[in-house]
């Protein structure tokens, strides 16, 4: 299997701009999340999802962040307005089941914005 | 709510030395326990992780962890490190309660291995 898939690696951006981070999870897996990780805060959830479903978005930080998963294998993490401060990695993770279950990384999308 | 501690921020080491990464946890109740290693510009990736039974669990690459219940406790070790062990380590725990659908990280511990 080739693994989480995470679009694009880089991303550099301006303040105010929209964007879009994709991630395609392995086949088969049930579960999506979506983390961000910073220097300052360490790996944070932002939201996952369960057969497409969003469960837990208490992680969102605001409403400029949504994120959907319009099929199980394909899920959106858009930003709108960007602004400096969103400035991080975003990883997308996937698991056959729930915890304890393993999740797998993808990549992540290093994010930019100046 | 839960928390997990790595109280080794940067631990530098030279080559055949031993390691061991402090975690620490905060959930009382029966608990799974995971490690991860982020080597530099890739994505994390499971080291280890317990479930329940022998306390004592082994994962790739010659690590192993701890399960010391009355500590909680989970600490990482391994006899003697390689350069190529030159990484981020992140304790996790699942989130108990609310929707305990995710993981909860410690800040993480980076790891340097010196030649």
């Amino acid at each position: 299997d080739a693994g989480v898939i995470q679009s694009p690696r880089h991303e550099v951006t301006e303040m105010g701009q929209e964007v879009t981070l994709r991630c395609k999870p392995i086949s088969g897996h049930d579960y999506l999340f979506w983390y961000r990780q910073t220097m300052m805060r360490g790996l944070e959830l932002l939201i996952y999802f369960n057969n497409n479903v969003p469960i837990d978005d208490s992680g969102m930080p605001e409403d400029r962040f949504s994120a959907k998963m319009p099929n199980a294998s394909f899920s959106t993490l858009k930003i709108q307005p960007s602004e400096p401060r969103d400035s991080a990695v975003y990883f997308c993770a996937s698991s056959l089941a729930a915890l304890p279950e393993t999740q797998y990384f993808g990549p992540g999308t290093r994010l930019l914005v100046l | 709510a839960q928390s997990v501690s790595q109280h080794n921020h940067h631990v530098i080491l030279s080559e055949a030395a031993s390691l061991e990464l402090g975690c620490n946890y905060s959930y009382g109740g029966t608990v799974n326990l995971f490690w991860y290693v982020q080597y530099p510009g890739q994505h994390l990736q499971l080291l280890l992780k317990y479930f329940s039974g022998d306390p004592l669990v082994k994962g790739i690459k010659g690590f192993e962890a701890e399960f010391i219940k009355s500590k909680f406790s989970f600490n990482l070790r391994k006899p003697s490190v390689q350069w190529s062990d030159t990484a981020e380590y992140f304790c996790a725990v699942p989130h108990y309660g609310g929707s305990q659908g995710n993981l909860i990280f410690g800040k993480g511990t980076k790891l340097s291995v010196k030649p």
